[in-house]
């Protein structure tokens, strides 16, 4: 069944903890992104990946980090200096630059602060 | 870069009436624009899009206008049903910014029996 898969769905932690959310995906897309969704403010690009090794900021981007080491995988780190990480987080991926731009999204990390 | 404002952030309807949300672009070389539902805890979900070549596109009871010389850009949703209540969210990028979409702000649909 193929997909995208992120994990915690809900996350807990205290402040200046950093925390790692997993995002992945066997759509065998090029392209993987992540977004923070909050009340109002719509969907804003915090990283995104266009091919394994490579990955360029969003908007977003200041308090987070990201990997791509496998083509499947595109962890999100929220590192102590975010700071209101307490957010909804969106993973999604594409087929590439040449597709059709289509976005595929994960069911999403809820991350609460303490 | 590119910013985009989506409006009205709310907006309610009763069902059978027709709903249009609203949405501006910043960036000029923007070339596909498309739009989201999210229903109330489940992911986002493409549920149409338009590129620059195209004035208008409808699907069933779905329709997106585009105007390029104003930036601008409308989805339409008629005879609404309960089932249409969701938060839509709009979005433009630029092709040769390889698909990095920039979304509106979100409004939410509610759909009144």
């Amino acid at each position: 069944d193929g997909g995208i898969t992120q994990s915690p769905k809900y996350l807990f932690r205290k402040e200046g903890q950093n925390v790692t959310l997993s995002c992945e995906q066997n759509l065998n897309h090029d392209a993987m992104y992540w977004y923070r969704q909050d009340p109002g403010q719509g969907l804003r690009l915090i990283y995104y990946s266009q091919i394994v090794n490579d990955f360029q900021k969003g908007d977003i981007a200041e308090g987070y980090s990201v990997s791509r080491e496998k083509k499947e995988s595109f962890p999100l780190t929220v590192t102590s200096a975010q700071k209101n990480p307490t957010a909804f987080y969106l993973c999604a991926s594409s087929p590439g630059t040449s597709n059709t731009g289509e976005l595929f999204f994960g069911e999403g990390s809820r991350l609460t602060v303490l | 870069g590119e910013n985009v404002e989506q409006h009205p952030s709310t907006l309610s309807v009763q069902e059978g009436d027709s709903a249009v949300i609203k949405c501006t672009y910043s960036d000029s070389a923007s070339n596909y624009f498309p739009w989201y539902k999210q229903e109330l805890g489940k992911r986002p979900q493409l549920i149409i899009d338009i590129r620059s070549n195209v004035g208008e596109k409808k699907d069933q009871r779905i329709a997106v206008t585009l105007n390029k010389t104003a930036k601008h850009f409308s989805l339409h949703i008629t005879e609404t049903q309960p089932e249409d209540s969701a938060v839509y969210f709009c979005a433009a990028s630029d092709r040769a910014a390889g698909n990095k979409l920039t979304f509106g702000g979100g409004t939410r649909v509610l759909v009144k029996p």
